[in-house]
C-alpha cells in the first residue's frame, strides 16, 4: 500500500490559518470516514489530534479541525501558535483491512 | 493515568527476529485495541499492526508474512515479533493504546538498529 500524499512543508505566521492536505484513493481516504491526524514534536511520540475525519479527542484545542472531500482530507489549524510547530501525519483505514499513514508535513510558524 | 513501558533488544543482525514487549501500567488491556507503529530515522510513520483484547489482529500487508502481535492479559502486556529483519527494519518502534483512529497513550519508543 502506498503512503498518502501530503505536502512536505506548510508555513504561516502566528494568528493565521493554515491547511494541510492528505490525498489518497477511493480505496482509503475516499472510501471510508476513518481519517485521522497526528501531531509529532521532535523526539516525541505522536499525539492524536483528529479522528474519523473531523472529531477532536478530549483536550485537543478547537483550533484544530478536519474535513474531507472525495479522496482528499484536510487539517486546518486556525490562530496558529508557536507550539503548533511540529510534523503532522494523516492516516486512513484501507480496503485491505489495514491502515496507512501519510508522508508527513512539517509545519513552521514564521 | 495509564502508562506504557516498552522494552526489547535494540541491536540486531540481519535475519534475526525483532522482539518487543509493551507493559501497560495503571489500566487494563480490556476494551481496547493495542498498536505497534514504527518510524525509520528521519522518516515518516508506518503502521505495523494492531491487536484487540480478544486477540484478533490486523497487520500491515507489506509486513504480514513476517509480523506477529500477541497479547498476554495475565501480565498486562502485548508483544511484537518481526522475523528476518533487514536494515530496512531499522526504526523507532512505538507501542500505543488504541488503534490508529483512537490512540490515547504511547510508549516511550525503542530504537531498533539492524546492522551486521
Amino acid at each position: 500500500q502506498s503512503a498518502l500524499t501530503q505536502p512536505a512543508s506548510v508555513s504561516g505566521s502566528p494568528g493565521q490559518s493554515i491547511t494541510i492536505s492528505c490525498t489518497g484513493t477511493s480505496s482509503d481516504v475516499g472510501g471510508y470516514d476513518y481519517v485521522s491526524w497526528h501531531q509529532q514534536h521532535p523526539g516525541k511520540a505522536p499525539k492524536l489530534m483528529i479522528y474519523d475525519v473531523s472529531n477532536r479527542p478530549s483536550g485537543v484545542s478547537n483550533r484544530f479541525s478536519g474535513s474531507k472531500s472525495g479522496d482528499t482530507a484536510s487539517l486546518t489549524i486556525s490562530g496558529l501558535q508557536a507550539e503548533d510547530e511540529a510534523d503532522y501525519y494523516c492516516s486512513s483505514y484501507t480496503s485491505s483491512n489495514s491502515y496507512v499513514f501519510g508522508t508527513g508535513t512539517k509545519v513552521t510558524v514564521l | 493515568q495509564v502508562q506504557l513501558q516498552q522494552w526489547g533488544a535494540g541491536l540486531l543482525k540481519p535475519s534475526e527476529t525483532l522482539s518487543l514487549t509493551c507493559t501497560v501500567y495503571g489500566g487494563s488491556l480490556s476494551g481496547y485495541y493495542w498498536s505497534w507503529i514504527r518510524q525509520p530515522p528521519g522518516k515518516g510513520l508506518e503502521w505495523v499492526g494492531e491487536i484487540k483484547d480478544s486477540g484478533s489482529t490486523k497487520y500491515n500487508p507489506s509486513l504480514k508474512s513476517r509480523v506477529t502481535i500477541s497479547i498476554d492479559t495475565s501480565k498486562n502486556q502485548f508483544s511484537l515479533n518481526l522475523s528476518s529483519v533487514t536494515a530496512a527494519d531499522t526504526a523507532v518502534y512505538y507501542c500505543a493504546r488504541g488503534g490508529v483512529r483512537s490512540t490515547s497513550a504511547w510508549g516511550q519508543g525503542t530504537l531498533v538498529t539492524v546492522s551486521s
